[in-house]
C-alpha cells in the first residue's frame, strides 16, 4: 500500500526564515510526486510535479526536490502569505490515477 | 473563471437523509475525481471517471455512495442514508495529463 508521510506536522517561522518540509514516501512505481497548497476552507491549490530522483522544480519563494525515497518543500526568505497547509501526493505506476496524500504540513509566517 | 466549480459550497443535513453533489471540470478536461478530506488530513481518494466510464473505486466508496458522469462532462456524488460519519469536506478535481487540479470543495455536515 503506498504512504506518505509528512514532517512537522506544523512549522512557524519569522518572516524571511528559511526552511524545508519533509515529505518521505513508499509506493509500487513513482509515476510523480505532487504538491499542494492548501488554505482553509479552500481546496488543494497545484504547485509542482516532480518526476524523477534528481529533479527540481522552483516557483517564487518554493522548490521542490525529489529522491528515491523523499521529497523536500523549500521555503525561501518566506512571506505572511505564504502561510498554509502544503500537501505531498504520490500516484504510483500501473494503471493508478488517484492520489495518496500525506497529512500535511502547517506552515506559519509570522511578520 | 475556469477552475472547477463544485455546489453546493455548504451542506447541512439531518442523519438519514439522502444528499447529492454537483462537480463541474475544467472543460477539455476528461478525468475527473472525486476525494473525502477531515479536518486534519488529507484527501483521500473515493473515485475516478475517464469521460462517462467509472474506472476506479476506492474501498472506503461504501454502498451508500454514488457517483455518476453521465455525459463526460459534469458528476454528481450521491450519499443515500447519511450517517454523521459522513460529515466532511467532499473534493472534486479534474485533469487531462497527470496534474489534477482541484474545486473548491462541498463542505457536508451530518447532524
Amino acid at each position: 500500500e503506498d504512504q506518505v508521510t509528512q514532517s512537522p506536522e506544523a512549522l512557524r517561522l519569522q518572516e524571511g526564515e528559511s526552511s524545508s518540509l519533509n515529505c518521505s514516501y513508499t509506493v509500487s512505481g513513482l509515476r510523480g510526486l505532487f504538491w499542494y497548497r492548501q488554505d482553509p476552507g479552500k481546496g488543494p491549490e497545484f504547485l509542482f510535479t516532480l518526476y524523477s530522483a534528481g529533479e527540481e522544480k522552483e516557483k517564487e519563494r518554493l522548490k521542490a526536490t525529489l529522491t528515491k525515497k523523499e521529497s523536500f518543500l523549500h521555503i525561501t526568505a518566506p512571506k505572511p502569505e505564504d502561510s498554509a497547509t502544503y500537501l505531498c501526493a504520490v500516484q504510483a505506476n500501473f494503471g493508478n490515477e488517484k492520489l495518496t496524500f500525506g497529512t500535511g504540513t502547517r506552515l506559519t509566517i509570522i511578520p | 473563471d475556469t477552475g472547477v466549480s463544485q455546489d453546493p459550497r455548504h451542506k447541512i443535513t439531518k442523519r438519514g437523509q439522502n444528499v447529492t453533489f454537483r462537480c463541474d471540470p475544467i472543460s477539455e478536461h476528461n478525468r475527473l475525481y472525486w476525494y473525502r478530506q477531515t479536518l486534519g488530513q488529507g484527501p483521500e481518494f473515493l473515485t475516478y471517471f475517464q469521460n462517462e466510464a467509472q474506472l476506479e473505486k476506492s474501498r472506503l466508496l461504501s454502498d451508500r455512495f454514488s457517483a455518476e458522469r453521465p455525459k463526460g462532462s459534469f458528476s454528481t456524488l450521491e450519499i443515500q442514508r447519511t450517517e454523521q460519519g459522513d460529515s466532511a469536506m467532499y473534493l472534486c478535481a479534474s485533469s487531462r495529463n497527470n496534474e489534477q487540479f482541484f474545486g473548491p470543495g462541498t463542505r457536508l455536515t451530518v447532524l
